[in-house]
């Protein structure tokens, strides 16, 4: 069974780099033909898509982030990993491993982890 | 502000149905069948409802339905029951350097 285990700092200082990781167990990232997605959820609002990474590597990023962001896949570790530079509190939020969308499987999420909660604060 | 929009809430009693709009344009909704909604309970990971605008995953009651016309999809709930108490979004492709946008999200409330 697939799933996906989002981990990495759950306090950062406002200016520094949030890193985040999520382990996929259960399928290859990299054979698995999926896209795979970081979508974050800010306090008490609504859902924002950060942006994905083929299995083949190529990746796509919400305009609004890309100058500060940077998704990656980890062949060895079957793992996505997440850095997101330069945060102020806007990025305080829970942040989502989510497979998709994929435009050869279907332009949906339709797996995500739990989520891990990044706070941005001195 | 979100790029697809939706109404803040709605609400319906138990047994009764209801539809939950999401407006776009013609860069994401209005032109591809990629429409996909997700049920969210308080402090609990999203849920994937609908895809490709009225197909259901397995396991998602039929009491979920999906459609679209023009600009605007929507998602239908019929015979409403206390568990579908919820926010709920709506996702699509679009051709600007997005390629995904969100709605800002319905909170459903049984009354």
């Amino acid at each position: 069974q697939l799933q996906l285990q989002e981990s990495g700092s759950g306090l950062v200082k406002p200016s520094q780099t949030l890193s985040l990781t999520c382990a996929v167990s259960g399928d290859s990232i990299s054979g698995s033909g999926y896209s795979w997605s970081w979508i974050r959820q800010s306090p008490g609002k609504g859902l924002e898509w950060l942006g994905y990474v083929y299995h083949l590597g190529s990746t796509y990023y919400n305009p609004s982030l890309q100058s500060r962001l940077t998704i990656s896949i980890d062949r060895s570790q079957n793992e996505l990993s997440l850095k997101l530079n330069s945060v102020t509190a806007a990025d305080t939020a829970m942040y989502y491993c989510v497979r998709g969308p994929t435009v050869t499987r279907g332009w949906y999420f339709d797996l995500w982890g739990r989520g891990t909660l990044v706070t941005v604060s001195s | 502000q979100s790029a697809l929009t939706q109404p803040a809430s709605v609400s319906g009693s138990p047994g009764q149905s209801i539809t939950i709009s999401c407006t776009g344009t013609t860069t994401d909704i209005g032109s591809y069948n990629y429409v996909s909604w997700y049920q969210q309970h308080p402090g609990k990971v999203p849920k994937l409802m609908i895809y490709d605008v009225t197909n259901r995953p397995s396991g998602v009651s039929n009491r979920f339905s999906g459609s679209k016309s023009g600009n605007t999809a929507s998602l239908t709930i019929s015979g409403l029951q206390a568990e579908d108490e919820a926010d709920y979004y709506c996702s699509s492709f679009a051709s600007s350097s997005s390629h995904v946008v969100f709605g800002g999200g319905t909170k459903l409330t049984v009354l």
